[in-house]
């Protein structure tokens, strides 16, 4: 059973381009996040995705954008990328409907951004 | 969402029992705990969850006061593979399933 995996590993853009960064959720599983980890913090929620819409989303510009497909892989879109774009981009998926028991969220190894 | 707070860094020997506490004075009645560990250039990874009194799995026990403002992650015999970021998260009640990280705690373990 293959757990969250994104792709590409590594990305470098230059200022003002557009990069997608994808993302297949665990088998099973129907939520799928995404965050932002620069340099030395801790994950920031950029929003989250159930049954193809947008449900949550943090407080992230317009530049960044998401879909997510019928078969719950998502991806991640951003627009005249910045130099302070350049992170770690995390995805993590979880069972929506089991919630309410708890919160177990499985993340992927991540896509590196540089923009130069 | 409550925000927690842990210590920057803790420092500690292989063998020993580690530590580490999160304060999380505004918990919700449906405020699940969580923590993760994560390594360099890593995504995080799930180590514990509870709601409340002592949850234990193969590799951490978490132990949670009755009043939940708190908890304690608790690492038994660390080993220098254990030397990670560790982060306490309170939330997850229902069906948001929205993670707030802070900065997390650096465990750097000494042989």
């Amino acid at each position: 059973d293959a757990g969250v995996t994104q792709s590409p590993t590594h990305l470098i853009k230059t200022r003002g381009q557009q990069v997608t960064l994808r993302c297949s959720p665990k088998s099973g599983h129907d939520t799928v996040s995404w965050y932002q980890q620069a340099l030395g913090q801790g994950p920031q929620f950029i929003f989250q995705y159930y049954e193809e819409e947008e449900r949550q989303r943090g407080n992230f510009p317009d530049r960044f954008s998401g879909h997510q497909f019928p078969n719950y892989s998502s991806e991640l879109n951003v627009n005249a990328l910045l130099l302070g774009d350049s992170a770690l981009y995390l995805c993590a998926s979880s069972w929506r409907k089991g919630a309410p028991e708890g919160t177990e969220a499985f993340f992927g190894q991540g896509t590196r951004l540089t923009v130069v | 969402l409550a925000k927690t707070t842990q210590p920057i860094s803790m420092d500690s020997y292989e063998g020993q029992e580690v530590n580490i506490t999160c304060s999380h004075n505004n918990i919700a009645t449906n405020d699940y705990i969580t923590w993760y560990q994560q390594f360099p250039s890593q995504g995080p990874r799930f180590i514990i969850q509870g709601y409340k009194t002592k949850v234990t799995n193969e590799v951490a026990s978490l132990f949670i006061p009755a009043d939940r403002k708190s908890s304690t992650l608790s690492l038994p015999r660390v080993s220098l593979s254990d030397t990670a970021v560790y982060y306490c998260l309170v939330g997850g009640g229902g069906a948001t399933n929205k993670l707030i990280f802070g900065t997390g705690t650096l465990l750097a373990v000494q042989p």
